[in-house]
């Protein structure tokens, strides 16, 4: 079946390090993948997302590629913020309607200035 | 992006009674709806696929008898949570796909039971 493995944290660093949190999938055809963000107490938001292999999402100064030959999508920040601190979830879809994305556990960032 | 709404987002109820969390799409229809479940530190647990009109499917290992789910329509699907304990205390998070255009779930902003 369809899986998501993504690094373990947590991960500590300080303000303008570089960031960089492993993700790789297993999945049957060509599923869209996704990185989430949680801030404590809140529900998950959108951070990134690709659609095909050799895609590159962004936002926020956020980073991922679409790695079908590694079965990749790392995520990656040149400089992190204090305010980056939060967890991160990779997560896949099958695309198939009605069916739920499948996320990794989750990786703790914690910046400190 | 589509908005989800969730609510209420936190509650704290007495043990034995039930609590009902909703779940709104508000921009857009959502024929399936998800429920999860959140521990501490922990990652996201699918519990149940809601659809609109028909009855919910439950992730093994969930009490279909202890969290009911309703889609009533295809912008609202409630979870109640029955006869709470306090080991049902926990983060519950609902997400919904719109029906067509999109490949991201969206997520409400979760909901904090504390059962005492």
């Amino acid at each position: 079946g369809n899986s998501v493995t993504q690094m373990e944290g947590p991960v500590t660093l300080s303000e303008e390090a570089f960031l960089t949190i492993n993700c790789t999938y297993t999945a049957t055809g060509y599923p869209s993948l996704f990185w989430y963000v949680q801030y404590p107490g809140e529900g998950l938001q959108l951070l990134l997302k690709a659609t095909k292999a050799d895609d590159k999402g962004s936002n926020k100064g956020f980073e991922a590629t679409y790695r079908k030959e590694t079965t990749s999508f790392h995520l990656e920040k040149g400089s992190v913020q204090v305010s980056d601190s939060a967890v991160y979830f990779c997560a896949l879809s099958s695309n198939q309607a009605g069916t739920a994305l499948i996320f990794g556990k989750g990786t703790t960032l914690s910046v400190s200035s | 992006g589509a908005v989800v709404s969730q609510h209420p987002s936190r509650v704290i109820c007495k043990s034995g009674t039930s609590v009902k969390i909703e779940c709104r799409s508000l921009d857009f229809q959502a024929t399936t709806m998800f429920w999860y479940r959140q521990f501490p530190k922990q990652s996201l647990m699918l519990m149940a696929t809601s659809n609109e009109g028909s009855k919910a499917t439950y992730e093994q290992g969930v009490e279909k008898d202890k969290f009911l789910i309703n889609h009533a329509s295809l912008t609202l699907s409630t979870l109640t949570v029955t006869s709470a304990h306090p080991e049902d205390s926990s983060f519950y998070i609902c997400s919904a796909r719109p029906r067509t255009g999109w490949v991201e779930a969206f997520f409400g902003q979760g909901t904090r039971l504390t059962v005492v």
